[in-house]
């Protein structure tokens, strides 16, 4: 399967807790992104990566959220001390261009 | 500011029957449009993109959609439903003059009856 990848898929964890997500986006792509999914809602951006380098991050990500692309492959997402309201679905897209493309997501549930 | 508006949270339609899920945006800049779709439990699956050129833009699964630069809209469309259709939608857009992020819609919901 040569599509966007992430790890875990669900997460269960007690508030105060830190929580780490990975994607792996699509091999040649350069571009990826985080977004946040709550029920009922459309995805929200977090954070955009074109390469290494982190471009873009949302208000929504509080000095909580903090993400890594360390050599421009994988990223992950790390929630420290998490909140009941961090519940949601964490999804990741990568690109080469023009159309983002998703992974499953990881859903996250903040006991 | 950059906004998406899906003004139907559920379509119904018979198999068979032509759909239309409606969408409008708005941007300062020059639009990217997008739609995607999801279903239960899983990710979004990207299902076609406006950047410039014609109007109608065919996509995945039969699914078309018309940009429509006065109205501001980009409404998704399929000629027949298939009872496999029923999932949720979301239409996206992007000011690639500003930003490199996608704003999406709260969805619409189709329900294709047999």
């Amino acid at each position: 399967d040569t599509g966007v990848s992430q790890n875990p898929r669900h997460k269960i964890t007690k508030r105060g807790q830190n929580v780490t997500f990975r994607c792996d986006p699509i091999s040649e792509h350069n571009r990826l992104y985080w977004y946040r999914q709550t029920l009922g809602q459309g995805p929200e951006f977090l954070t955009y990566f074109q390469n290494e380098a982190q471009l873009e991050k949302s208000r929504l990500l509080s000095d909580r959220f903090s993400a890594e692309r360390p050599k421009g492959s994988f990223s992950t997402l790390e929630i420290q001390r998490t909140e009941q309201g961090d519940s949601a679905m964490y999804l990741c897209a990568s690109s080469s261009g023009a159309a983002e493309f998703f992974g499953p997501g990881t859903r996250l549930t903040v006991l | 500011a950059q906004s998406v508006a899906q003004p139907e949270d559920q379509v119904n339609v018979a198999e068979g029957n032509p759909l239309t899920v409606k969408c409008t945006y708005s941007v300062s800049g020059n639009p990217y449009l997008f739609w995607y779709v999801q279903y239960p439990n899983r990710g979004l699956q990207f299902l076609l993109k406006y950047i410039t050129g014609d109007n109608l833009v065919k996509g995945s699964y039969g699914f078309e959609a018309e940009f429509n630069k006065s109205q501001t809209s980009f409404h998704l469309k399929k000629p027949s439903a298939l009872v496999s259709d029923s999932a949720l939608y979301f239409c996206a857009v992007r000011d690639e003059d500003s930003s490199y992020k996608l704003i999406f819609g709260s969805g619409t919901r189709l329900l294709v009856r047999p």
